[in-house]
């Protein structure tokens, strides 16, 4: 069965990095876009982009540009989401997700990694 | 961007009551070379990953109970629960997948009365 399973749980400085993986079984990982998408508390779930395993293509959401960077390992089926310059509103519930078969509805999720950024 | 909002933001039905929620997108996800909605329903609960209800605006995924619908086109969608449960007390999110970024509604808040 498809499982993404995610990295464990990040305490970050300000203006720090963070990198969270995000390993898929049960499917052939090239065959279908890695989503990452975001939940800071009280706030809405946020899209940040997708990275295609297939080619390495990425979308990112504008409002990461130049701070996002997806990418993947397709001899470990894993894909991996950095964010940078990190400030307290990158505080969040990060998840990644795979598509469905039919569209590009998230029908897969990962587990989540809590990030939190604190002085 | 095309901007997702949910109306009522929090709920409260009586258990064994039918519970709708509405989503607006700000421009039609209806794409006309295949008339299908690129409207998706999630449902969240603390400590748990979302899970998708409802793509295609009204295809339900597999192992969602037959009380989950949803229907709609263009820009108004809605997700109804036909006879309350107390597991479906969680935060239901609406979101289109017909452009990039994709985007979700606010999310409203369901409980029991």
């Amino acid at each position: 069965q498809v499982q993404l399973v995610q990295s464990g749980a990040e305490v970050k400085k300000p203006g720090a990095s963070v990198k969270v993986s995000c390993k898929a079984s049960g499917y052939t990982f090239t065959t279908y876009a890695v989503h990452w998408v975001r939940q800071a508390p009280g706030q809405r779930l946020e899209w940040m982009g997708w990275i295609n395993p297939g080619n390495g293509n990425t979308k990112y959401s504008q409002k990461f540009q130049g701070r996002l960077t997806i990418t993947t390992d397709t001899s470990a089926s894993t894909a991996y989401m950095e964010l940078s310059s990190l400030t307290s509103e990158d505080t969040a519930v990060y998840y990644c997700a795979r598509a469905g078969d039919t569209g590009d509805y998230l029908l897969y999720w990962g587990q989540g990694t809590v990030v939190t950024v604190s002085s | 961007d095309i901007v997702m909002t949910q109306s009522p933001d929090s709920l409260a039905v009586s258990l064994g009551e039918r519970a709708t929620i509405n989503c607006k997108s700000s421009q039609s996800v209806l794409y006309s070379s295949n008339n299908k909605n690129y409207l998706a329903w999630y449902q969240l609960k603390p400590g748990q990953p979302p899970k998708l209800l409802i793509y295609w605006a009204s295809t339900r995924e597999s192992g969602v109970p037959d009380r989950f619908s949803g229907s709609g086109s263009g820009t108004d969608f809605t997700l109804t629960i036909s006879s309350l449960q107390a597991e479906d007390v969680a935060v239901y999110y609406c979101q289109q997948y017909y452009t990039t970024p994709r985007t979700f509604g606010q999310g409203t808040k369901l409980e029991i009365k």
